[in-house]
């Protein structure tokens, strides 16, 4: 298994402002991931962030309003940026162990309300 | 494209047995996985199965997978009040999790 950790948990931030999320991970992992959950919903996929490479961002997502960095194989940061109402979400980071194990582990999420 | 679905609440008495469905639609995907949300907390990791499999248990848990039907179910034998919570289904493709909108499961007294 993997323990990820994220930081901050919660946040309250005024539209027109950024937030970088970080998200750590206990072990080295290839594959990160992260998703976002709008309330009451289900999980959406933002992008792939995998080390040494560009993110690779899903449709609708796009890099300058989800800058993605991910310097090595235990860390990675999310930034949402010039923020709205919309924005309010859980982002969560996500790893996949690999190996001959495809067992994919959720950090506790970040939750994130802009006013 | 890419969709999975699943009924959106169920309500079961304590001990009594579960059984949460999903569908999904691609057939290219290689791992179906099930994950339990509780209020205010992130995702937990229940179990998953490869798509070449068709049966899964552990301990009170036990999945089935219809491939031709791509049809996937969770049974939680015993309920207990503690499984309520938010569960989802979700296909892996090439490492990309697609995830149901997730059944609230009710556990009565």
């Amino acid at each position: 298994s993997a323990v990820i950790s994220q930081k901050p948990s919660r946040d309250i931030c005024q539209r027109g402002t950024s937030l970088t999320i970080q998200c750590q991970v206990d072990s080295q992992v290839t594959m990160m991931f992260w998703y976002r959950q709008q309330p009451g919903q289900s999980l959406t996929l933002i992008a792939t962030a995998n080390q040494g490479s560009e993110a690779t961002y899903e449709s609708g997502f796009v890099i300058d309003k989800f800058p993605i960095s991910r310097p090595n194989l235990t860390f990675s940061t999310l930034t949402v940026s010039n923020m709205s109402p919309e924005d309010s979400s859980i982002y969560l980071c996500s790893v996949e162990t690999g190996g001959r194990s495809y067992e994919q582990y959720f950090g506790p999420g970040t939750r994130l309300t802009v006013t | 494209g890419e969709d999975v679905e699943q009924s959106l609440f169920l309500s079961v008495r304590e001990g009594d047995s579960s059984v949460i469905n999903c569908t999904y639609t691609d057939s290219s995907s290689t791992y179906l996985y099930w994950y339990k949300q509780e209020p205010g907390a992130g995702l937990q990791l229940l179990t998953y199965i490869f798509s070449n499999m068709d049966m899964k248990q552990d301990q009170r848990l036990t999945v089935l997978l219809n491939k031709k039907d791509k049809h996937l179910s969770l049974r939680i034998a015993d309920t207990q009040t503690g499984d309520s919570a938010i569960y989802f289904c979700a296909e892996s493709i090439t490492g990309k999790l697609i995830f149901g909108q997730g059944t609230t499961l009710q556990v009565k007294p």
